[in-house]
């Protein structure tokens, strides 16, 4: 049973069409984040829900909106798709608090060409 | 500023040796330090990890070293094998609710039979 699933696994699409990349958690976890992992595999994190309001929001593009419409959901929406958007985006989920333990899903490739 | 500096980049061990990766972080006030492990293709996943009260863990053949005066926690992996080629990430988080994880660049460890 997965802990941290992803739809869709790999994404091709082209510059300036929007797109949408789905996450769900079994978990029971309160908090989920989307990272954006670029060609030389460095992890960034993108934004931040507990309990579906929105805690972290990094220096990301207005182009990219998160939602969250339970707690066990964190989608992201991709607007205007650039080459530079190219990457491997991961959503995790944790329990929150002083629990530090961190469950990534596997991750869903987005080819801009 | 990168909170989280990880070193070496890559790493090539042969079977049987030890694997060292290097963290050093800026932050004190972070309160958790994970490391994770990477297949290709695959999202991280938590390898080990410490509280900084701690001055070791040991968990089979991974052992987290942790400095608090120094700033540097490490992982070393005993006895390594080829299964144990990956990417290794070091992390660290804050203390706060919003549970946001700093990671560093990543070292890709290659074990030679």
């Amino acid at each position: 049973d997965t802990a941290v699933s992803q739809t869709p696994k790999y994404l091709v699409t082209q510059m300036g069409n929007d797109k949408s990349i789905k996450c769900e958690q079994n978990l029971g976890h309160d908090t989920m984040y989307w990272y954006k992992q670029d060609s030389k595999k460095f992890l960034k994190i993108m934004f931040s829900y507990n309990n579906k309001e929105l805690i972290i929001n990094e220096t990301v593009p207005n182009r990219f909106s998160p939602k969250s419409p339970d707690k066990a959901h964190l989608n992201l929406h991709i607007n205007s798709l650039e080459l530079g958007d190219s990457a491997v985006y991961f959503c995790a989920s944790s329990l929150g608090g002083t629990s530090g333990e961190q469950f990534f899903g596997p991750g869903t490739r987005l080819t801009v060409l | 500023q990168q909170q989280v500096k990880q070193s070496p980049q890559s790493l090539i061990v042969q079977k049987g040796g030890i694997s060292i990766i290097n963290c050093a972080y800026e932050n004190t006030a972070f309160d958790y330090f994970p490391w994770y492990q990477q297949f290709p293709g695959k999202g991280p996943a938590l390898l080990i990890a410490i509280r900084p009260d701690v001055s070791e863990k040991k968990e089979g053949r991974f052992t987290i070293s942790f400095n608090k005066s120094a700033k540097q926690f490490s992982l070393h992996i005993m006895d390594s094998q080829p299964g144990d080629s990956a990417t290794y990430f070091c992390a660290a988080k804050t203390p706060d609710n919003f549970n946001k994880f700093y990671f560093g660049s990543g070292t890709k460890l290659n074990v030679k039979p």
